[in-house]
C-alpha cells in the first residue's frame, strides 16, 4: 500500500514567494495532520482535518499560513509570503479512525527560504 | 508546562546494554499513547503503541503509569541500529509529540 505522499521533497525559494506544499493521505484515512519540525522547536502541529474539515488550526503560526483539504485524497499547505524563519521540514500525516490509532507520516518537505 | 515532556538526552549507551527513558504528560484525560522513532533527516515512524497493562515487542517494552502520568520505553540488548530519536505521543485527539530523546548506541 502507498503511504502518505508529499511533494515536493525539497523546496528552495526566495523570501516573499508563495510556497505550496502538497499531501496525499493514505486511502481510507479520515484525519490529516500538518506538522512543522525544526531543531529549536521540535515537531509542532500546525493544523489537522477530520473528514476534510479543519478541526484545530491553533498551531498555524500566522495569517501567512493557510491549509485546505478539498477532498479526502488531497491537502495543501500554503505560505504566502514566505519568510526565512519558515525554513523547516514540513510533515503531513494521516490516520484512520479515532485517536487510539497511530498517525502515519509522509517523507516530509524540506523547505528553505532564502 | 508543556503537554508532553521528554529528557532530550543525548543518551550514549554501549551496545548490548539496556536503556530506558520516560515521558511525562500533563493531560490526565489522555487515552492514547505511542512511541515513535525518528532517524536523522527522516519522518517519524511508529515504534509501538502503549497499552494500559504495558506491552512488549521483542526487545522493546512500553509501560504506562497513569497515577504519575508518564510512559516509559525500555530497550534491552541495544543494537547499533537503535540509534535514533524517540518521540512519545499523547493527547486524546490531536496527538501531541514530545521533543524527543536522542539515543546513540556506541560500538
Amino acid at each position: 500500500d502507498a503511504g502518505v505522499i508529499q511533494s515536493p521533497r525539497h523546496e528552495v525559494t526566495e523570501m516573499g514567494q508563495e510556497v505550496t506544499l502538497r499531501c496525499k493521505p493514505i486511502s481510507g484515512h479520515n484525519s490529516l495532520f500538518w506538522y512543522r519540525q525544526t531543531m529549536m522547536r521540535g515537531l509542532e502541529l500546525l493544523i489537522y482535518f477530520n473528514n476534510n474539515v479543519p478541526i484545530d488550526d491553533s498551531g498555524m503560526p500566522e495569517d501567512r499560513f493557510s491549509a485546505k483539504m478539498p477532498n479526502a485524497s488531497f491537502s495543501t499547505l500554503k505560505i504566502q509570503p514566505s519568510e526565512p524563519r519558515d525554513s523547516a521540514v514540513y510533515f503531513c500525516a494521516s490516520r484512520q479512525g479515532s485517536s487510539n490509532q497511530p498517525q502515519h507520516f509522509g517523507d516530509g518537505t524540506r523547505l528553505s527560504i532564502l | 508546562r508543556k503537554e508532553v515532556e521528554q529528557d532530550p538526552g543525548p543518551f550514549n549507551v554501549p551496545e548490548g546494554a539496556t536503556v530506558a527513558f520516560n515521558c511525562t504528560y500533563s493531560n490526565s484525560a489522555s487515552q492514547s499513547f505511542f512511541w515513535y522513532r525518528q532517524d536523522c533527516r527522516k519522518e517519524p515512524k511508529l515504534l509501538m503503541s502503549v497499552y494500559s497493562s504495558g506491552n512488549e515487542d521483542g526487545r522493546f517494552t512500553a509501560q504506562l503509569n497513569r497515577a504519575s502520568q508518564y510512559i516509559s520505553l525500555l530497550i534491552r540488548d541495544s543494537k547499533l541500529s537503535d540509534s535514533a530519536t524517540y518521540l512519545c505521543v499523547s493527547n486524546p485527539e490531536k496527538l501531541t509529540f514530545g521533543t524527543g530523546t536522542r539515543l546513540t548506541i556506541i560500538p
